[in-house]
């Protein structure tokens, strides 16, 4: 089946610094990408959603100046979270839909990226 | 007061026992649905999926049933294992939205030996 990948894994960060976290499908394309944070004993919310050649759509309540959505490529989306502060630390995940970002069913998850801002 | 999604619900079964975890979703409109399972600090598997336009689907192990009238998910396992114990969220995709997933708040299952 379709892989997706995510870089780190794990991030540690002192407050105001920025991070930046790459997705990447690893065997097919996807125009389209979304990304999720998972705070401890919750279920995922979505973030935005990531358009390759175009802005990020952003959920309500999300600050696009802090979270940076930028898709690279086909096969890249990265997250960049600005000035990172302790509220930020969390679980954040990426998906993609498993045929090019057309209207389909699966979505791939990648493995998350766990950011401890200290 | 004790904030909303704060504690994950537990299911606790037996091994060898079935277990059924249970999700109430949030539009009628919803066209497709989705079981994940969650292992600590991993990202969700796909476990099984069911169109709207089904009642019940059955994989290796998993049933999920789909009552649309009280906008009703469950995941039924079989014979369930040590393994099988994880946090599983049901999602919901309206493809009038895209491809975009609205999830539950998730059910602990933790399986005994």
């Amino acid at each position: 089946g379709a892989v997706v990948s995510q870089h780190p894994s794990r991030v540690i960060c002192k407050s105001g610094t920025s991070v930046k976290i790459e997705c990447r499908s690893l065997d097919f394309q996807a125009t389209t990408m979304f990304w999720y944070r998972q705070f401890p004993k919750q279920s995922l919310m979505l973030m935005a959603t990531s358009n390759e050649g175009s802005k990020a759509t952003y959920e309500q309540g999300v600050e696009k100046d802090k979270f940076l959505i930028n898709h690279a490529s086909l096969t890249l989306s990265t997250l960049t979270v600005t000035s990172a502060h302790p509220e930020d630390s969390s679980f954040y995940i990426c998906s993609a839909p498993g045929d090019g970002g057309r209207i389909v069913e699966t979505q791939y998850f990648g493995p998350g990226t766990r950011l401890l801002v200290l | 007061g004790e904030s909303v999604g704060l504690h994950l619900p537990t299911l606790s079964v037996q091994e060898g026992d079935n277990s059924i975890i249970n999700c109430a979703y949030s539009n009628s409109a919803s066209d497709y649905f989705i079981w994940y399972k969650q292992e600590s600090g991993k990202g969700p598997q796909f476990i099984i999926d069911i169109r709207s336009n089904m009642d019940k689907r059955q994989g290796q192990r998993v049933t999920v049933l789909l009552n649309k009238t009280v906008k009703h998910l469950s995941l039924q396992i079989a014979a369930t294992q040590p393994g099988d114990s994880a946090v599983y969220f049901c999602a919901e995709n309206y493809f009038g939205a895209g491809n975009m997933l609205t999830f539950g708040g998730g059910t602990r299952l933790m399986v005994k030996p």
